[in-house]
């Protein structure tokens, strides 16, 4: 079955350090996205990749890296900088503009 | 800036009552709208979008919504709810001809049988 697969579903992080949530799809789709959902505030876009080798900030990038070297895969890493890290983040992609996202079932990463 | 507000952040209701989830937009182009559904432990899933002609669209599980472009409003309706319909709901507005999904805060439904 076509899909998006989030690795791992729960990761704890200690203070100072680099993690990367991993993000792959099947579904041949050329965009990927990057939310990250905490309670009270919807989902909010981190980065986004339309493209393999091109991606851009979303609204809340600061702290947070992206790469796409492959048009499967879209990893999101959580650097020391990023303030408070503690959240549930959700990968997406999309075959077309405007039509719509397939989600994957998200990461709950927590700082201890 | 691109906006969606949802102003019910938390609704509860008996099953076979009647809900309405508002959903306001704040853009004066043409737009996409969507509205997905969260289950409890479970990944966002789509339950209808409007891209462009009949403004009530019907999506699954008996929900439907209307695209109202005056009131830039685009209501979830469902006449009769189930307890399995307990979930959080996002509206979400994709500007036209772009990728981006715009999010609003989401509104939490509990339904009692």
């Amino acid at each position: 079955d076509g899909g998006i697969t989030q690795s791992p579903k729960y990761l704890f992080r200690k203070e100072g350090q680099n993690v990367t949530l991993s993000c792959e799809q099947n579904l041949n789709h050329d965009a990927m996205y990057w939310y990250r959902q905490d309670p009270g505030q919807g989902l909010r876009l981190i980065y986004y990749s339309q493209i393999v080798n091109d991606f851009q900030k979303g609204d809340i990038a600061e702290g947070y890296s992206v790469s796409r070297e492959k048009k499967e895969s879209f990893p999101l890493t959580v650097t020391s900088a990023q303030k408070n890290p503690t959240a549930f983040y959700l990968c997406a992609s999309s075959s077309k503009q405007g039509w719509g996202y397939t989600f994957g079932s998200g990461t709950r990463l927590t700082v201890v | 800036a691109q906006s969606v507000s949802q102003h019910n952040h938390h609704v509860i209701l008996s099953e076979a009552a009647s809900l309405e989830l508002g959903c306001n937009y704040s853009y004066g182009g043409t737009v996409n709208l969507f509205w997905y559904v969260q289950y409890p432990g479970q990944h966002l899933q789509l339950l209808l979008k409007y891209f462009s002609g009949d403004p009530l669209v019907k999506g699954i599980k008996g929900f439907e919504a209307e695209f109202i472009k005056s009131k830039f409003s685009f209501n979830l309706r469902k006449p009769s709810v189930q307890w399995s319909d307990t979930a959080e709901y996002f509206c979400a507005v994709s500007l036209y001809n772009t990728d981006k999904l715009i999010f609003g805060t989401g509104t939490r439904l509990q339904v009692f049988p």
